[in-house]
């Protein structure tokens, strides 16, 4: 069964830090895979996503990940962290089948101090 | 392109009552709807698979007599909480797949509220 796993519930990092958010995967067969970012009381923005062909993925509000199949591992990074990110961070997998769902990690919430 | 609103975006009801939500998906015909299910501090739980003109595929441990879903057309797809108690107070949020993409677009969620 396909399942993600985001072995940090909560990060910390100082604004204009670097950030890696970790995400594992367990996937039958080649999968696609999701990162999302949710502020409190509102719905989910795709920041990035990948389906195939080049394993760094770059997104939105300078978020980029990389697929490595080889670890399973579909983690997200930011070059420099800016207070606005604060909020929780969704990984989640799922596959080419029209009726295929997504499934999605439990979250890293993440605080930006000063 | 590839918005999904939902409606109503929060409701306050009163325990027993019954409330529908509703997905549509504004600029692509969806063929397959999903429900989710976020409470506080928790990832989304996927409830039911929708496809347009059939039942809804509904996950373990979740109740369809209580969580009606109908995908009566391509654009839209409705929840209803029937007979609603406190404990199904949730965020509840939907994503649409068009038949030509492999990606779900998903709404911006509903807030459900049961005194």
């Amino acid at each position: 069964a396909q399942s993600v796993t985001q072995p940090d519930i909560h990060i910390t990092v100082s604004e204009g830090a670097s950030l890696e958010l970790r995400c594992n995967y367990s996937y039958g067969a080649t999968p696609y895979l999701f990162w999302y970012v949710q502020s409190p009381g509102q719905g989910l923005q795709l920041l990035l996503k990948y389906f195939s062909g080049d394993t760094l993925v770059q997104g939105i509000k300078g978020f980029e990940a990389e697929f490595k199949r080889s670890q399973s591992s579909f983690n997200l990074r930011k070059p420099s962290v800016h207070w606005s990110d604060a909020a929780e961070y969704f990984c989640a997998v799922g596959g080419n089948s029209g009726n295929t769902p997504l499934v999605f990690g439990k979250g890293t919430r993440l605080s930006v101090i000063a | 392109g590839a918005v999904v609103s939902q409606h109503p975006s929060w409701v306050i009801c009163k325990s027993g009552t019954s409330v529908k939500i509703e997905c549509r998906s504004l600029d692509f015909q969806a063929t397959t709807m999903f429900w989710y299910r976020q409470f506080p501090k928790q990832s989304l739980m996927l409830m039911a698979t929708s496809n347009e003109g059939s039942k809804a595929t509904y996950e373990q441990g979740v109740e369809k007599d209580k969580f009606l879903i109908n995908h009566a057309s391509l654009t839209l797809s409705t929840l209803t909480v029937t007979s609603a108690h406190p404990e199904d107070s949730s965020f509840y949020i939907c994503s649409a797949r068009s038949h030509r993409g492999n990606e779900q677009f998903f709404g911006p969620g509903t807030r459900l509220t049961v005194l």
